[in-house]
């Protein structure tokens, strides 16, 4: 059974740092491609960043491009992302998915996580 | 960035009827190697979204064969048989096909 499990949000004040963890089990994880998607509250769905399965292809949605930072380490089957200089507008449930495929794109996630609350606030 | 429309963006149904949700995309979304980069998701209440449909018109493992998706090029329909009601929730479309993938406004179903 596939298994993503996030952990590291909390409360922030604007302009730190927060780092997500996701956890993997249940499926072979140096396969595919992981991504994060966020979700502010109430709202939609928005794909903040997504990296392939050997680290060699990343991207980032234009709203936090240069300040988070994705990663992945296949060794401990997990999936990171730094973010920095955080702003209010950052405040989101962050959820974890993997991707069908090895690469960023073409791109769609067939599992995710339950999701870790980040909430940007002074 | 490829925008995702979708219509309606709420929809009342009575168990037993059918439902069907628009989406169209700004842009084609067939890709050179001939698959299309369309899938459906439902968010439950309280749940992370889960996957129902992928390039157009397959079924994910496990979902209901009361779903099903259609179309091709930048218009797509999910067509639900019989609302059941546990299809409560939003459906979102997504495409997949150029980063960033992006999601439709989703689409609140509920139950009469």
């Amino acid at each position: 059974e596939v298994q993503l499990v996030e952990s590291g949000g909390g409360l922030v004040q604007p302009g730190r740092s927060l780092r997500l963890s996701c956890a993997a089990s249940g499926f072979t994880f140096d396969d595919y491609a992981m991504h994060w998607v966020r979700q502010a509250p109430g709202k939609g769905l928005e794909w903040v960043s997504g990296i392939s399965w050997n680290s060699g292809s990343i991207g980032y949605a234009d709203s936090v491009k240069g300040r988070f930072t994705i990663s992945r380490d296949n060794a401990k089957n997990s999936l990171y992302l730094q973010m920095n200089s955080l702003r209010a507008e950052d405040t989101a449930l962050y959820y974890c998915a993997k991707d069908r495929h090895f690469g960023v794109v073409p791109s769609y996630f067939d599992y995710w996580g339950q999701g870790t609350l980040v909430t940007v606030s002074s | 960035d490829i925008v995702m429309t979708q219509t309606p963006l709420s929809l009342s149904v009575t168990p037993g009827q059918p439902a069907s949700i628009s989406c169209k995309s700004s842009q084609s979304l067939l890709h050179s190697d001939g698959k299309t980069y369309l899938y459906w998701y439902l968010q439950k209440p309280g749940q992370s979204p889960q996957l129902l449909i992928y390039e157009v018109s397959s079924r994910f493992s496990g979902v209901p064969d009361r779903f099903s998706g259609s179309g091709s090029g930048t218009d797509f329909t999910l067509k639900i048989s019989r609302v059941e009601a546990e299809d409560v929730g939003v459906y979102y479309c997504m495409q997949g096909i150029h980063l960033p993938p992006t999601f439709g406004q989703g689409t609140k179903v509920e139950i009469k």
